[in-house]
């Protein structure tokens, strides 16, 4: 079955920066973008980018330009979001998650919580 | 930005009862709506798709139905189950997601 498993979670000090992974299995990694999402203290979500693994195209919030890096590794299925410059405003969960049909997401890793604190 | 404004922002509703959740986007997005559910501690579930298609494995008693700027999310009958966070999602543009709705049992 369709997984996507997400790195753990992340103590980072101000200024820093920070790289987290989701390693998808259950599927055709490179037939599918892969979006990545924030989620800040339990409230709504804002979409970051995305990242077509065939080929390492990537489209972006505005917000998050310069912000945020999209990779993929496909030798091991697994694609990575480093976050830049970090603030407490970053502080948040952060879910991979698979574009069905475009921007539905059908399938979430368990979220990576981030929180930046000196 | 396309602006999602989801109502009502919590709702309390009886076993049984039938719930709507009502989305309004700030232009036309042309059926482009997604509808998660999320439980407290875990990651948002795909629910509907399209507006109006239900995703594979969703309970028929949630429906989905709209258009233009104005759409909702039915729950019929509700269940114990039920009880999440709800959000909905436009991607006619680049995706952006309502402020959720959070649903608890009377």
């Amino acid at each position: 079955q369709v997984k996507l498993l997400q790195s753990g979670a992340a103590l980072v000090k101000p200024g820093a920066s920070v790289k987290m992974s989701c390693k998808a299995s259950g599927y055709t990694f490179t037939d599918y973008w892969v979006s990545w999402v924030k989620q800040s203290h339990g409230k709504s979500l804002e979409w970051i980018g995305e990242i077509y693994p065939n080929s390492g195209a990537t489209n972006f919030n505005e917000k998050f330009k310069g912000k945020a890096t999209l990779t993929v590794d496909k030798s091991t299925s697994t694609a990575y979001m480093e976050l830049s410059r970090l603030t407490s405003e970053d502080s948040a969960i952060y879910y991979c998650t698979r574009g069905y049909y475009g921007y539905n997401f059908d399938y979430w890793g368990q979220g990576v919580m981030v929180t930046v604190s000196s | 930005d396309i602006q999602m404004t989801q109502s009502p922002a919590s709702l309390s509703a009886s076993l049984g009862e039938t719930v709507t959740i009502e989305c309004r986007a700030s232009e036309d997005i042309y059926n482009g709506l997604a509808w998660y559910q999320q439980k407290p501690g875990k990651s948002p579930q795909l629910l509907i798709y399209n507006a109006n298609s239900l995703h594979t494995g969703v309970p028929s008693r949630f429906s989905g139905s709209g258009s233009g700027t104005q759409y909702s999310l039915k729950i019929n009958s509700l269940q114990s189950e039920d009880v999440a966070s709800y959000f909905c999602q436009q991607y006619y543009n680049y995706p952006t997601f309502g402020g959720g709705t959070k649903l608890e049992l009377k």
